[in-house]
């Protein structure tokens, strides 16, 4: 069954450096999404993409966040000048559109020290 | 705003006894109701997909239903391989892909 991949596993990153997550999303999927938890918390939603460009994003993906897609498979989110309440799971998820459901990788857990 | 209450937060269960999970949800207009299981450390893998009052989806011992204001996941005589956190998720109808996460209820089910 097809899955939506994301690496790294786990990133360390010292407090005010860019860092950037990968995902790889399902190959037929239009639809393309970012969400955070954060230990204890609820999953939130950070951003979505369609056809090349943001459609959606919540409060929380301000400046220092944005999102590419380099090429026909890779998702990239990156973080510039990382705060130590950016310390969370980040989720990669992907879908069809319509009321298809979104498929979740297993996340990258983000230290910040 | 969207909003999605669990209940209870957490629920321990002897192994084959059985009970449900609640979801109760506020949104403009219902696009639809999502089921997710979560495992600690994974990301989380969809069980459900509800659109209309009245709907039911079975899959195995889960068993998923829908009303104008919540969602009920019962779980019938359940297994420790069932120990996960159920998560409920809504998606609204204005035209946006997002989901709304509810916090989840921890599943125990003791041998």
């Amino acid at each position: 069954e097809p899955e939506v991949t994301q690496t790294p596993s786990h990133q360390v990153t010292q407090m005010g450096q860019e860092v950037i997550l990968r995902c790889v999303p399902i190959s037929n999927h239009l639809y393309f999404y970012w969400y955070r938890q954060i230990l204890g918390q609820k999953v939130e939603f950070l951003v979505s993409f369609y056809n090349n460009e943001i459609s959606e994003k919540s409060e929380i993906f301000d400046d220092q966040f944005s999102v590419e897609r380099p090429d026909g498979s890779n998702f990239t989110l990156k973080i510039r000048s990382t705060k130590l309440e950016d310390s969370a799971m980040y989720f990669c998820a992907s879908n069809s559109g319509g009321n298809q459901p979104q498929h979740f990788g297993d996340g990258t857990r983000l230290s910040i020290l | 705003e969207d909003q999605v209450t669990q209940s209870p937060e957490a629920l321990r269960l002897q192994e084959g006894e059985s009970s449900s999970l609640n979801c109760s949800y506020t949104v403009s207009g219902l696009r639809g109701l999502f089921w997710y299981r979560q495992d600690p450390g994974k990301g989380p893998e969809f069980l459900f997909t509800l659109y209309s009052a009245g709907e039911e989806k079975e899959k195995e011992r889960l068993k998923a239903t829908l009303t104008k204001k919540e969602s009920f996941l019962h779980i019938t005589a359940p297994k420790p391989e069932d120990s996960a956190t159920y998560l409920c998720a809504v998606a609204n109808s204005g035209g946006y892909q997002k989901v709304t996460f509810g916090t989840g209820t921890k599943l125990q089910v003791i041998p």
